[in-house]
């Protein structure tokens, strides 16, 4: 069964950094890309970023780009996101997902499973 | 960055035809496969439909999807209580970042 579990959510003061990571069984991890949503409390989903399976192609959303940054190690079948300068609006739950391609960005793709998610609320 | 633009909420009676929209641009939708996506009340979102039209196994034929230009529709046929949640398009966007469209929340009367 495949399967995506996220950790490393908490609360967090603005401006401080928090680790995520997404522990991935069930498939052959780096056969695929990866990547990470988010869903403030209340509102829609909102893609954060992706990674190509040997790391070699990432993408950012504008909101988090040069904050945030997407790392796999796919010995350990785990994915990261790196977060720091953390802000208000980063509080939300972050999702871990499959990407169908082994390629960021090609088309068709689409994510299958989602993990539960990790929730990160950033206060002071 | 933009967004997909859906209705906020849809409804229907049991058995009805609901009908879902998801409108983008030539540089998304236009020229790149729409996604579904359905979460259910407090739980992770689930792939519904890929690739404009297909349906993953295990995901019941009442579920349609459809796409044309730089608009794509979702439809649920013979609407059931535990179609209730919220729903989602997807498109890759040409500068290479994923836009989920604004959700639409479907509600059985």
């Amino acid at each position: 069964e495949v399967q995506l579990v996220e950790s490393g959510g908490g609360l967090v003061q603005p401006g401080r950094s928090l680790r995520l990571s997404c522990a991935a069984s069930g498939f052959t991890f780096d056969d695929y890309a990866m990547h990470w949503v988010r869903q403030a409390p209340g509102k829609g989903l909102e893609w954060v970023s992706g990674i190509s399976w040997n790391s070699g192609s990432i993408g950012y959303a504008d909101s988090v780009k040069g904050r945030f940054t997407i790392s796999r190690d796919n010995a350990k079948n785990s994915l990261y996101l790196q977060m720091n300068s953390l802000r208000a609006e980063d509080t939300a739950l972050y999702y871990c997902a499959k990407d169908s391609h082994l390629m960021v960005g090609a088309t068709p793709s689409w994510f299958d499973p989602w993990g539960q998610g990790t929730l990160v609320t950033v206060s002071s | 960055q933009s967004v997909l633009t859906q209705p906020p909420s849809a409804s229907g009676t049991p058995g009805q035809r609901v009908t879902i929209s998801c409108s983008g641009s030539s540089s998304n939708i236009g020229s790149n496969t729409v996604n579904w996506y359905q979460q259910l009340p407090g739980t992770a979102p689930k792939l519904l439909i890929y690739s404009n039209n297909q349906r993953p196994s295990g995901v019941p034929d009442r579920f349609s999807g459809s796409k044309s230009g730089t608009s794509a529709s979702l439809a649920i046929s013979g609407l059931q209580s535990e179609d209730e949640a919220d729903y989602y398009c997807a498109a890759w966007d040409d500068s290479l970042n994923v836009l989920f469209g604004t959700g639409t929340k479907v509600t059985v009367l």
